[in-house]
């Protein structure tokens, strides 16, 4: 199926502990994206990278290290997990805005995070 | 910085009812989009709808960007219509970020 996957879609941790979430699209789109959602449903950009370049960083901070090895891959770590932390975490996806007029976003279904 | 107001903010339909959802924002916008979160979460993009009028099954949209709105349609609602409606919007500044609306809870009642 052609679609935006992440993993884990559970993630339960204490703070102070170091982890890691993936997100990998096949639909061939250029810039990828982490969005938060906090707990009263308000959705956030966190960062976009195009072409594996980083063009939004939305003052997150710097324990929040996103990584893109190729344009279908942004894997976001997150050092030092703080209580605030806990949130579902969505990768999206869409097509570069310079080379195509339409470029709706699409989701992946999210990683909830809990941290206690 | 731009806002971005949905209304009404919950809302309750018995299957079958007619709605309107509408979201205002307080600046020029390079394109507009509906999502749909559903009750597990998931997020479907509804519409890329910038300008104009676009329509899918029992949904549709209409964007007057010029007066700074959007309205959702949602016809002969179903249960499975239910969840979070979000608009989000692109500023014209900045062209990979969407700000999005704090949304619109439906449920739709059997």
């Amino acid at each position: 199926d052609t679609a935006v996957s992440q993993t884990p879609k559970y993630l339960v941790t204490q703070m102070g502990n170091d982890k890691s979430i993936k997100c990998e699209q096949n639909l061939g789109h250029d810039t990828m994206y982490w969005y938060k959602q906090d707990s009263k449903k308000f959705l956030k950009i966190m960062f976009s990278y195009n072409n594996k370049e980083l063009i939004i960083n939305e003052t997150v901070p710097n324990r929040f290290s996103p990584k893109s090895p190729d344009k279908a891959h942004l894997n976001l770590h997150i050092n030092s997990l703080e209580l605030g932390d806990s949130a579902v975490y969505f990768c999206a996806s869409s097509q570069d805005k310079r080379s195509s007029y339409n470029s709706p976003l699409h989701f992946g279904n999210g990683t909830r995070l809990t941290v206690t | 910085g731009i806002q971005v107001e949905q209304s009404p903010p919950d809302l309750i339909l018995q299957e079958g009812a007619n709605s309107t959802l509408r979201c205002n924002f307080s600046d020029s916008v390079n394109n507009l989009q509906w999502f749909h979160q559903n009750p597990w979460g998931q997020l479907i993009n509804l519409f890329y709808i910038p300008s104009g009028t676009k329509q899918n099954g029992r949904l549709s949209a209409t964007t007057v960007a010029t007066e700074r709105y959007s309205l959702l349609y949602i016809s002969s609602s179903q249960t499975t219509d239910s969840g979070v409606y979000f608009c989000a919007v692109e500023l014209t500044d900045s062209s990979y970020k969407l700000i999005f609306g704090s949304g619109t809870r439906l449920l739709v009642r059997p």
